[in-house]
């Protein structure tokens, strides 16, 4: 059965730290792996990685994926308030013909929240 | 049994594909909508169909096409897809063509679409 799971599930700082969030996964076909960010209802797609060892940035957030150990990991440094979200890792195991994906296996996710 | 119901709940694609998500409602009513939740969690209304006809169509390009094929089944094609369509759709039904809070809306649990 395919798994992705996250650590840590809940994970409280101050605002000006660093965090690390982790996503380790288990599954037969691996194609993508993406991290989204969730606060209340509608995510935000944060990044899509695809090939091992390649950092995707964006501002003060990175990601970078380990084919070779099955994990990703989220880095968001000076962290503000506005971070506080859950953050989830979702995996694609099969792209169809047409380009998409509707297969993915999410993680629990990462609630977290920075105190100002 | 589910009331509303829309598939697929999870879909990833790239940019110039063209997807479908469908929408089915078990309720017997007349009126059936297609809402876009976007990143800041605002609520859109796109379409309404009462009993199979186009009753709204806001401002939305005409790369999305809603089709009804009866009045349980609406669904929403998008060709060309671009990065600013990622968004959670709400599929949802009604059993008359008015504006709420009069009007009682199912909602069904959405299809979140992320294009990359």
């Amino acid at each position: 059965e395919d798994k992705v799971v996250q650590s840590p599930l809940s994970l409280v700082v101050h605002e000006g730290d660093t965090v690390t969030l982790n996503c380790s996964y288990e599954v037969t076909n691996f194609r993508s792996l993406l991290w989204y960010k969730q606060e209340k209802k509608a995510p935000t797609f944060l990044f899509m990685l695809t090939s091992s060892g390649i950092e995707k940035k964006s501002g003060r957030l990175s990601s970078i994926l380990d084919k070779k150990e099955l994990f990703s990991i989220l880095n968001i440094t000076a962290t503000q308030t506005g971070d506080s979200a859950i953050y989830l890792c979702a995996v694609v195991d099969v792209w169809d013909s047409g380009g998409g994906a509707d297969g993915l296996t999410f993680g629990k996710g990462t609630h977290l929240i920075i105190q100002p | 049994d589910t009331a509303v119901s829309q598939t697929p709940k999870y879909l990833v694609t790239q940019m110039g594909n063209d997807k479908s998500i469908k929408c089915e409602q078990n309720l017997g009513h007349d009126t059936m909508y297609w809402y876009k939740q976007d990143s800041k969690k605002f609520l859109k209304i796109m379409f309404s169909y009462n009993n199979k006809e186009l009753i709204i169509n806001e401002t939305v390009p005409n790369r999305f096409s809603p089709k009804s094929p009866d009045k349980a089944h609406l669904n929403l094609h998008i060709n060309s897809l671009e990065l600013g369509d990622s968004a959670v759709y709400f599929c949802a039904s009604s059993q008359e063509a008015r504006g709420w809070p009069g009007n009682t809306i199912y909602f069904g649990e959405g299809s979140w679409l992320t294009v990359v």
